[in-house]
């Protein structure tokens, strides 16, 4: 089975801070992603990566940026934590760039406080 | 931002009850139409994806049904279980990529 693995599954941080999520997938998928889950709003993909060192901007990538220096680890960076930042956030991969049929494997998920 | 809309936003059922909501989507370019479930305090996992107009795809007690002419997919569960509590996702990939976009979701309980 693949697995994907998030570093924290609770985090709390303070306005201002650089704040870094990690994921982790063990199956040699080519795409990873992260989303932020907030209530109602549905799941909103931030930044997608298809390969190492290339990434592509989501719905909403305001005040985050990524890195990807290795196939297997997609990592979401906060330059700057604010409160609206608080969320949820799941990291997702697929295996085949360009296949839309493709599932997503799903992280367990961060959720994120901003104080 | 090409939305994918899901109705209802919530459902209360009982145990036994069968119940079937709704994903619509744009129906123009169309690739694929996935389905996730989401149980609380887990990772969402992948139900079905539909690629074909007429896709009709079962898993247990769970199918779900495609019409891609008018942009609109069903998820059905008979005899629905306490343990179909969670929050059903579809999604929707935008483009000849995979950059998927979600419907807000229904959240289903199920009361024993």
């Amino acid at each position: 089975d693949v697995k994907v693995t998030q570093s924290s599954r609770y985090l709390v941080k303070r306005t201002g801070e650089k704040v870094f999520l990690e994921c982790v997938q063990d199956m040699d998928h080519e795409n990873m992603f992260w989303y932020r889950q907030d209530p109602g709003l549905g799941l909103r993909l931030i930044y997608f990566s298809y390969d190492v060192k290339m990434k592509e901007k989501g719905d909403i990538p305001e005040g985050y940026s990524v890195s990807r220096e290795k196939k297997e680890r997609f990592s979401l960076i906060l330059e700057s934590a604010s409160t609206n930042q608080t969320s949820m956030y799941l990291c997702a991969s697929s295996s085949l760039f360009g296949a839309t049929n493709e599932k997503l494997f799903f992280g367990s998920g961060t959720q994120l406080s901003v104080l | 931002i090409l939305n994918v809309e899901q109705s209802p936003q919530s459902l209360h059922v009982q145990e036994g009850d069968s119940t079937n909501f709704t994903c619509s989507f744009p129906s123009s370019n169309f690739y694929a139409l996935h389905w996730y479930r989401w149980e609380t305090a887990k990772s969402p996992e992948a139900l079905f994806v539909m690629t074909l107009n007429g896709d009709e795809k079962k898993k247990g007690r769970i199918s779900a049904t495609l019409n891609t002419k008018e942009g609109y997919s069903y998820l059905y569960i008979k005899g629905s279980q306490p343990e179909d509590s969670a929050t059903y996702l579809c999604a929707w990939p935008t483009n000849a990529g995979n950059m998927l976009t979600f419907g807000g979701g229904t959240r289903l309980m199920v009361k024993p």
